[in-house]
């Protein structure tokens, strides 16, 4: 079975610190992951995808096999970045659905 | 606004109603999406729709759930006797699929209270 561990629901950094956001998975295949974000009052988003390695935002994620993470970095946070984040993975085998961690919130202090 | 849309944005309804949900997508996506999320939790999947055919549903999805796509453009999600645990919100997404690059574009969802 596939499970996506978002183990911080709540993270709260001040403007210009770094910020790690945690996601974990286990899936025995080759899964593919995604950061999605929700800013206040707006739609879930794609931040960015695994298969792209892009930087989106100032944000980075690395697909780290050995530990199963794909946590999401940036050096700088801004009060911008508030907002609620879900990790998602996807069965490499399968195109279709999604499993989503439970969120963490980032709240970026000014 | 051409992104994903949703109506009704909430609903209210009493236990033992049937209520029903609309989704329309952004127009040249091929594959729509049903999730539902509760408090406090990510979205979970519910099912998808290829064109006008459903490919896949959750073990979520009981006999009182039943999803539509007539003509592979918007979609119905209908609830039938209604339970106070189906409150949540609703969220419909749509997708361009067919590659591992698939990016969901979500609506703004309904929010159902059962009381």
């Amino acid at each position: 079975a596939q499970r996506v561990t978002q183990p911080e629901k709540l993270l709260s950094v001040f403007k210009g610190a770094p910020v790690e956001l945690k996601c974990n998975y286990s899936y025995s295949g080759s899964p593919e992951l995604f950061w999605y974000v929700q800013y206040s009052r707006q739609r879930l988003q794609l931040l960015l995808r695994h298969i792209s390695r892009e930087s989106i935002k100032g944000f980075t994620a690395d697909l780290n096999k050995g530990e199963t993470s794909f946590h999401l970095k940036k050096p700088f946070a801004q009060e911008e970045d508030s907002a609620m984040y879900y990790c998602a993975l996807r069965r490499g085998s399968t195109l279709g659905r999604l499993y989503f961690g439970r969120g963490t919130q980032l709240t970026v202090w000014p | 606004d051409t992104g994903v849309s949703q109506d009704p944005r909430h609903k209210i309804t009493k236990r033992g109603q049937n209520v029903t949900f609309r989704c329309d997508p952004i127009s040249e996506h091929n594959r729509l999406y049903w999730y539902r999320q509760t408090l406090g939790q990510g979205p979970e999947f519910l099912t998808y729709f290829q064109n006008e055919a459903q490919l896949e549903k959750s073990r979520l999805l009981s006999d009182r759930f039943s999803a539509e796509r007539p003509k592979g453009s918007f979609s119905t999600l209908e609830i039938q006797r209604t339970e106070q645990g189906d409150s949540a919100m609703y969220l419909c997404a749509s997708s361009l699929g067919a590659s591992t690059n698939e990016k969901l574009f979500f609506g703004s969802g309904t929010q159902l209270s059962v009381l």
